[in-house]
């Protein structure tokens, strides 16, 4: 069965804080994918990584960063956290040549206050 | 980028009752997929479809890929209250690594 995890599930931190969102599938696929979520805006894509150490730009990837160092773990990094970057971040994960069928993780809320 | 219309934006209907949405792109699909989300959860895959005109079941829910290929359609029959989310429809968002982009979601309310 298909699982991707989130590190927390809730997270508060202050303006100016370095933050660090990890991501685990153990589906051994290539793709990954953080997007963001806010009410009536959808799923906006961060970034995506398509193999290890390889990654691009979203639509939105202003103020974040990435780092795929491992097929399974992929981090969503925001280097100096702002309260606009307040939202649902949502991790997914795709097998190249499997259709654009993404799984996702349960979520982590992050608060900037 | 492509944009997806999906509409409504939200409803509230009695348990029992049955419920459609739809989803329309600006440019040809050749997928679609239809996911839930649960409050405070992921996204989950309810309906994957490949093919113009094709139907696809999955329990009471029941998804269409349009003839144009530009659009999309959800139906749920018999709501019940765990069917209470978000759903959002969605198709590749662009020519690299099967980026997808989302409609904006339907927010579905099922009163007992």
């Amino acid at each position: 069965d298909v699982k991707v995890t989130q590190s927390s599930r809730y997270l508060v931190k202050r303006t100016g804080e370095k933050v660090f969102l990890e991501c685990v599938q153990d589906m051994d696929h290539e793709n990954m994918f953080w997007y963001r979520q806010d009410p009536g805006l959808g799923l906006r894509l961060i970034y995506f990584s398509y193999d290890v150490k390889m990654k691009e730009k979203g639509d939105i990837p202003e103020g974040y960063s990435v780092s795929r160092e491992k097929k399974e773990r992929f981090s969503l990094i925001l280097e100096s956290a702002s309260t606009n970057q307040t939202s649902m971040y949502l991790c997914a994960s795709r097998r190249t040549g499997g259709g654009y069928e993404q799984y996702f993780g349960p979520g982590t809320r992050l608060t900037v206050t | 980028g492509q944009q997806l219309n999906q509409s409504p934006q939200s409803m509230f209907i009695q348990e029992g009752e049955d419920v459609s949405m739809n989803c329309t792109s600006s440019s040809i699909f050749n997928t679609w997929l239809w996911y839930k989300q649960d409050p405070g959860e992921g996204p989950v895959l309810l309906i994957a479809l490949y093919k113009a005109g094709e139907l696809t079941s999955n329990g009471r829910l029941t998804a269409q890929f349009g003839i144009t290929r530009k659009d999309s359609f959800l139906n749920i029959s018999a709501s019940i209250p765990s069917d209470v989310g978000i759903y959002f429809c969605a198709g590749p968002g662009g020519t690299s690594y099967g980026k997808l982009t989302f409609g904006q979601g339907t927010i579905l309310t099922v009163h007992p």
